[in-house]
């Protein structure tokens, strides 16, 4: 069961254009979502994160929003530049009864960015 | 400020022999996690630990593998009788004690695991 979903699992953009990336999850529970960027043959690097509490988040070229109702989430990366080019991550999580929290990981997107 | 720190960074082994991987979490981390990430797919978790506490384990296959954090010294993720199929590579990430708003989690450069 798969509770974060990464449709695509490719994006190719134009450099200058925007990246859009896209998220959806099936738990109504989680509150904090985070996009991870990760090159080959390296750890994941974080990028942004947007509490359940806000519906976009900024930072530089980056902004993610999130649509509650929908359960969906994006990340926009504007412009794109050749440099862009990794797969990215979408994760979630939600404080248990344990009060600890997961991250539960969607299975990625790789983008493109062609100069 | 170091980041955190994963040895080795590959590593090759026979099946049958044992693999440790040694994760030092960011300083000021109390809290770290492992992931593999086997070819061709998407991050899994492992396990997350606290100090000398295992808080969730449900990533972990239920033999062979086992992984501990303890007082002083880096958290070990320890697979015995490698096979061939734990060829992947192995991710630890680490957060600072628990916040109400949500965990960031900061990941290692990896271990490379190639079982021959």
């Amino acid at each position: 069961d798969q509770q974060v979903k990464q449709n695509s699992p490719s994006l190719s953009v134009q450099e200058g254009r925007i990246s859009i990336l896209n998220c959806d999850y099936t738990n109504s529970m989680f509150d904090y979502f985070l996009w991870y960027k990760k090159y080959p043959a390296e750890g994941p690097t974080f990028l942004i994160s947007i509490s359940s509490i806000k519906d976009k988040n900024e930072d530089g070229r980056f902004t993610v929003f999130l649509n509650k109702s929908a359960k969906h989430l994006s990340l926009h990366i504007v412009p794109s530049q050749p440099g862009d080019s990794a797969v990215y991550f979408c994760a979630a999580s939600a404080r248990n009864a344990g009060n600890n929290r997961k991250l539960i990981w969607g299975l990625g997107t790789s983008l493109a960015v062609n100069p | 400020n170091a980041g955190v720190m994963q040895n080795p960074r590959h590593l090759v082994r026979r099946r049958g022999q044992e693999a440790r991987l040694r994760c030092s979490p960011m300083k000021g981390h109390s809290h770290v996690y492992w992931y593999r990430q086997l070819p061709e797919e998407g991050l899994k978790f492992m396990v997350y630990l606290q100090k000398e506490n295992i808080i969730d384990e449900s990533g972990m296959p239920k033999e062979r593998f086992s992984a501990e954090f303890p007082k002083e010294g880096p958290s070990i993720l320890r697979i015995q009788q490698v096979v061939r199929g734990d060829s992947a590579a192995y991710f630890c990430a680490s957060s600072p004690p628990l916040s109400y708003s949500g965990n960031t989690i900061y990941f290692g450069e990896g271990s490379w695991l190639t079982v021959v």
